[in-house]
């Protein structure tokens, strides 16, 4: 079982709507939670970080976390073209010594 | 600032060659991480080095050594390079948590 399971996608979207991306991690000792976004050819870039259950907003992104379900989503408000890029799920797992396990990402695109 | 720095941005290497992957932040930042990067595979941790003068091996270290040269420099190492180490590589440092990530060297083996 992977540590932090993404689906794949392609996640397509209308201009305006709301994007949902889903993470599921394995190590229940999990703490910290970040997402993180990778234009094609670019490296990747933190967008946001939780670390308690529930609702964390900033700007256009919410992230939500589930401890107890061990689930983690971002969801994007009023998305817009420029929001195209792939999405990776991040968490700190004790199985990797502390250190960041990446999902393999969902890659948005949205439609103008 | 430049942030991090990598050298080179893209090479083709035969079976069996050898090269070594540069990487230097002017962050100050204590901890640097190299990753592989593959289609479908996510980000996966080659070696990190907490400190100056530290090293330890990260989830796929086969095939790859590494050289904290000083707090701003992280190389990479391939000895013998395989069609299995094609792929993107990634340096990174972090400070909290945030990581920073280099512009990455695409790596090609014939």
């Amino acid at each position: 079982q992977k540590e932090v399971e993404q689906n794949s996608g392609p996640l397509s979207v209308p201009e305006g709507a709301i994007a949902s991306l889903n993470c599921t991690y394995s190590d229940r000792g999990s703490q910290s939670f970040f997402w993180y976004r990778q234009y094609s050819g670019k490296s990747p870039e933190l967008i946001m970080f939780i670390y308690s259950n529930g609702d964390k907003e900033d700007g256009r992104f919410t992230a939500q976390l589930n401890k107890a379900s061990q689930y983690v989503s971002l969801l994007i408000r009023d998305s817009q073209p420029s929001d195209s890029a792939t999405y990776l799920c991040a968490v700190i797992t004790r199985s990797n010594d502390y250190k960041l396990s990446f999902g393999a990402g969902t890659t948005v695109t949205v439609r103008a | 600032n430049a942030g991090v720095t990598q050298t080179p941005k893209f090479q083709v290497l035969k079976t069996g060659q050898s090269m070594t992957l540069q990487c230097a932040q002017d962050m100050n930042h204590n901890s640097m991480y190299w990753y592989r990067q593959d289609p479908g595979m996510g980000l996966r941790l080659i070696y990190y080095s907490a400190s100056e003068g530290t090293t330890d091996k990260g989830e796929v270290p086969n095939g790859y050594n590494v050289s904290r040269l000083n707090k701003r420099e992280f190389s990479l190492r391939l000895e013998s390079a395989a069609p299995s180490q094609t792929s993107v590589y990634f340096c990174a440092t972090d400070a909290y948590n945030e990581q920073f990530f280099g512009p990455g060297t695409r790596l090609t083996v014939l």
